[in-house]
């Protein structure tokens, strides 16, 4: 498939143990953010999103977590899985309609 | 099922040409747009639509344009003005263009040139 994936960062991880997928972003105006994943040669598919006035927002085995201070945002997953194996990116709604700025992702590999 | 359907899946463009992808929705949304993907990077917004008959460029709108005739199609056209035009396209739809509306995407159209 394709890849929308070079240069980005990998983090590699044993299948079962719990990830985390870190994503700095760039306006401290920013109030609304979103996690996606990307399979090779697919569009992003919608994790969990998060608005400013919550620190943590919990999923599916999923978990966000939003530093204001840091302008820092985080995405766990619990005991991972190889279907979790894609690109990861999150995206910041900057406060003008809903016009996103996209990270460029993080590769998640799985290892069994 | 409800989603964005964006055809074709590949696409292949000559020197001087024209090419239409294009991109539909039953999700009964108002918001549509067109991304650009290269590897290694975010997603570059095109062209995004608020509302029928209405779009707005985005921030790499030259050599493309787009038309809104219907609610649950916006076709994005690749013109020969743009240059480097090989890349992943994706078109994605929101309830409604206002904040806190999370974005779906299609499956996308791999342009290539020969």
């Amino acid at each position: 498939g394709e890849s929308v994936g070079l240069h980005l960062p990998t983090l590699s991880v044993q299948e079962g143990d719990n990830s985390i997928i870190n994503c700095a972003y760039s306006n401290s105006a920013s109030d609304y953010f979103i996690w996606y994943k990307q399979e090779s040669g697919k569009g992003p598919q919608f994790i969990i999103d998060i608005r400013s006035n919550m620190d943590k927002r919990q999923g599916q085995r999923v978990t966000v977590l939003l530093n204001k201070t840091v302008k820092h945002l985080s995405l766990q997953i619990a005991a991972t899985q190889p279907g979790d194996s894609a690109v990861y990116f999150c995206a910041e709604n900057m406060g003008y309609g809903n016009k996103l700025v996209f990270g460029a992702g993080t590769i998640l590999r799985v290892k069994s | 099922d409800g989603g964005i359907t964006q055809s074709p899946k590949y696409l292949f463009r000559k020197e001087g040409q024209n090419v239409t992808l294009s991109c539909e929705q039953n999700l009964n949304h108002d918001a549509m747009y067109w991304y650009r993907q290269d590897p290694g990077q975010g997603l570059r917004l095109i062209y995004y639509s608020q509302i029928v008959n209405d779009f707005q460029k985005g921030d790499i709108a030259e050599g493309y344009s787009v038309s809104r005739e219907k609610k649950e199609s916006f076709p994005l056209t690749v013109t020969s003005a743009q240059k480097n035009p090989t890349a992943f396209y994706l078109c994605a739809s929101s309830i409604i263009f206002a904040g806190n509306q999370p974005q779906h995407f299609g499956d996308g159209t791999r342009l290539s040139i020969l």
